[in-house]
């Protein structure tokens, strides 16, 4: 079983709609998350850390679900520019972090 | 504003040859990664440092060097490149002072070995 796993996609949604991602992580000693977004052809850059007590910024809410071992991210009134491939990024151990495969998402007008 | 740098963005080597990847940063940041990225595979750490001279063999670092001379640079070398070394190359880089801090990314370097 991979560390952290997520559901690939694509996922395609019109503009304006909301659209959730789940990534599931194997250890349960893990101690911080976060998603990364990463653009077709370009590295990825953090998008926000995911805290116990869930977090928004903006349009994006992550949640973590540590009974469950998993951690979302929902983006709301989608826009064009969200497209891209989102990275679950889940922290083991001393600048262990270990990265999910991604999940792409397509925004269409 | 954070610059990593990587000193190719395409690079195609022949089997057997030696290629070195560089890698420079701006920020005075104490640690350094290098990633390699292949589809279904995500990226996979290779080595990373967190001082000068120093490195830490990452979950994937059969085939693959480092070397770490001055701070801001960060070199992975390829002794015998194989073609199963083909794949997107990515550094990192994060200042100390906790066990995480975000870490920027370089642009990437594409490798191709024939």
């Amino acid at each position: 079983r991979k560390e952290v796993e997520q559901d690939p996609g694509p996922f395609n949604v019109p503009e304006g709609a909301t659209v959730a991602f789940n990534c599931t992580y194997s250890n349960s000693a893990s101690q911080s998350f976060f998603w990364y977004r990463q653009d077709c052809r370009k590295e990825p850059k953090l998008l926000m850390s995911v805290y116990s007590s869930g977090n928004e910024d903006g349009r994006f809410t992550a949640q973590l679900n540590r009974a469950s071992q998993y951690i979302s991210l929902l983006i709301r009134d989608s826009k064009l520019s969200d497209s891209a491939t989102y990275l679950c990024v889940v922290i083991t151990g001393f600048q262990k972090l270990v990265f999910g495969t991604g999940t792409r998402l397509l925004v269409s007008p | 504003d954070v610059k990593v740098t990587q000193s190719s963005r395409y690079l195609v080597k022949r089997t057997g040859e030696k290629v070195f990847l560089e890698c420079v940063q701006d920020m005075d940041h104490e640690n350094m990664f290098w990633y390699r990225q292949d589809p279904g595979l995500g990226l996979r750490l290779i080595y990373f440092s967190y001082d000068v001279k120093m490195k830490e063999k990452g979950d994937i670092p059969e085939g693959y060097s480092v070397s770490r001379e001055k701070k801001e640079r960060f070199s992975l070398i390829l002794e015998s490149a194989s073609t199963n070394q083909t794949s997107m190359y990515l550094c990192a880089s994060s200042p100390s002072g906790s066990d995480y801090n975000e870490q920027f990314f370089g642009p990437g370097t594409r490798l191709t070995v024939l």
